[in-house]
């Protein structure tokens, strides 16, 4: 079975600044894909960033950029100038190619932005 | 396009009793998927539904069932409530059951068992 691992339970970041999240995960396959998923104080599950592993070139997405190392397992996340709408919980998230839509989650990090 | 609704929006229940949870897909989007949100266990899948088929169930006990009708609105029922169910419980939609969808998540109903 796949699992994700979150190390951070909670980060702070100066407004403006960069911050990475820490993921990895462990998987037989050779093939899946990889997301990161935001949820702010109102609960709503915003996708952030996807990843296909077949791919080499990491994904971004404006000030969202990922590092994905295959071979180590590890997924992380940059948010670079920092906004105060960037404070929420950030989930690492696994898609097998075999299951369909399940995703498995990380147990997340809490994000704080100061001003 | 409308998002993803959940409702109700929140619930409380007792000990025993049974709940239904209701969720309307992007429209369009014939797969649902069901998650439970709890502080110890974090995101758990529940399962998944495309076209009316459960599709992919996960480690939760027979208490726990859903269904998908021919809109592709989903409902997911918990019999014989116990306290641990108290969670926030999360629906997803996305196009079909491939792993090149993006999948859109609802707001949530917040289940209270008392």
């Amino acid at each position: 079975a796949q699992t994700v691992t979150q190390s951070q339970p909670e980060m702070s970041v100066q407004e403006a600044e960069t911050v990475t999240l820490s993921c990895t995960y462990d998987t037989s396959e050779s093939d899946y894909y990889l997301f990161w998923y935001k949820q702010p104080p109102s609960r709503q599950m915003i996708l952030v960033i996807r990843q296909e592993a077949y791919k080499q070139q990491n994904a971004t997405e404006n000030r969202f950029s990922v590092n994905f190392q295959k071979a180590a397992k590890s997924f992380s996340l940059k948010i670079s100038d920092s906004q105060l709408g960037d404070a929420a919980m950030y989930f690492c998230a696994y898609r097998s190619l075999e299951y369909g839509n399940k995703l498995v989650f990380g147990a997340g990090t809490i994000l704080r932005v100061k001003s | 396009k409308a998002g993803v609704t959940q409702t109700p929006r929140y619930l409380i229940k007792t000990r025993g009793q049974q709940v239904t949870l209701s969720c309307s897909p992007i429209s369009g989007h014939r797969s649902v998927s069901w998650y439970q949100q709890t502080p110890g266990q974090g995101l758990q899948f529940l399962f998944e539904y495309f076209s009316e088929t459960q599709r992919n169930k996960g480690n939760f006990p027979g208490r726990f069932s859903g269904r998908q009708f021919s809109n592709s609105r989903s409902e997911m029922n918990v019999s014989t409530l116990e306290l641990g169910d108290s969670a926030l419980y999360l629906c997803a939609s996305s196009l079909a059951s491939v792993s090149t969808d993006t999948q859109y998540f609802g707001p949530g109903t917040r289940l209270t068992v008392l």
